[in-house]
């Protein structure tokens, strides 16, 4: 069964960082770009990085680009997203999701989330 | 990256049949064969329905279809029922290797 678990999120003042962290399971992680999406409370999806299955290729949404930072570590079955500069426009739950194959393919798989809070 | 359009809401009756459209750009919806449609229910994680315009993924029921001409993509949903009730999102690929959603539309199932 593919799990997908994030960790990190929480409670931090505008122009600080956070790392979120997703933790992969039951499927061949290595094999497979990931991808970030948020939710903003009460608001809609938005794409924000993807990762192609080697960690070679990245990709970002205009509104992240330069603060955020997608890596993957295929030994450890984990994706990251680094989040520096964070402004209260960020503040949203931020699902990693697995593609179905490579990173323009769509995604198949969902974490449940975790929140992050850019509040002063 | 703006984001795609998509009707704000949408209702139907039980058995009836609905669409949703969703309108982007020769960047995106124009360019590729690339849209996927999004269900989510409150509170809960969305979940692929459609994707590469209309094809569907195991499991999902085949009242769920997918389609698109020049620049807009369609969901329908046939055989309205109950549970169908949720927010559905259509998301294409777009240039750069980037993805755009649309904003998201509320169907009730009146």
């Amino acid at each position: 069964e593919v799990q997908l678990v994030e960790s990190g999120g929480g409670l931090v003042q505008p122009g600080g960082s956070l790392r979120l962290s997703c933790a992969a399971s039951g499927f061949t992680f290595s094999s497979y770009a990931m991808t970030w999406v948020r939710q903003a409370p009460g608001k809609g999806l938005e794409w924000v990085s993807a990762i192609g299955a080697s960690g070679a290729s990245t990709y970002y949404a205009d509104s992240v680009k330069g603060r955020f930072t997608i890596s993957r570590d295929n030994s450890k079955n984990t994706l990251y997203l680094q989040m520096n500069s964070l402004r209260a426009e960020d503040t949203a739950l931020f699902y990693c999701a697995k593609h179905m194959s490579s990173s323009s393919s769509p995604f198949d798989y969902w974490g449940q989330g975790t929140l992050v809070t850019v509040s002063s | 990256q703006s984001a795609l359009t998509q009707p704000a809401s949408v209702s139907g009756s039980p058995g009836q049949s609905i669409t949703i459209s969703c309108t982007g750009t020769s960047s995106d919806v124009g360019s590729y064969n690339l849209v996927s449609w999004y269900q989510q229910h409150p509170g809960k994680v969305p979940k692929v329905m459609i994707y590469e315009g209309s094809k569907r993924p195991s499991g999902v029921s085949n009242r769920f279809s997918g389609s698109k001409s020049g620049n807009t993509a369609s969901l329908t949903i046939s055989g309205l029922q109950a549970e169908d009730e949720a927010d559905y999102y259509c998301c294409s690929y777009a240039r750069s290797s980037t993805w755009v959603f649309g904003g998201g539309t509320k169907l009730t199932v009146l």
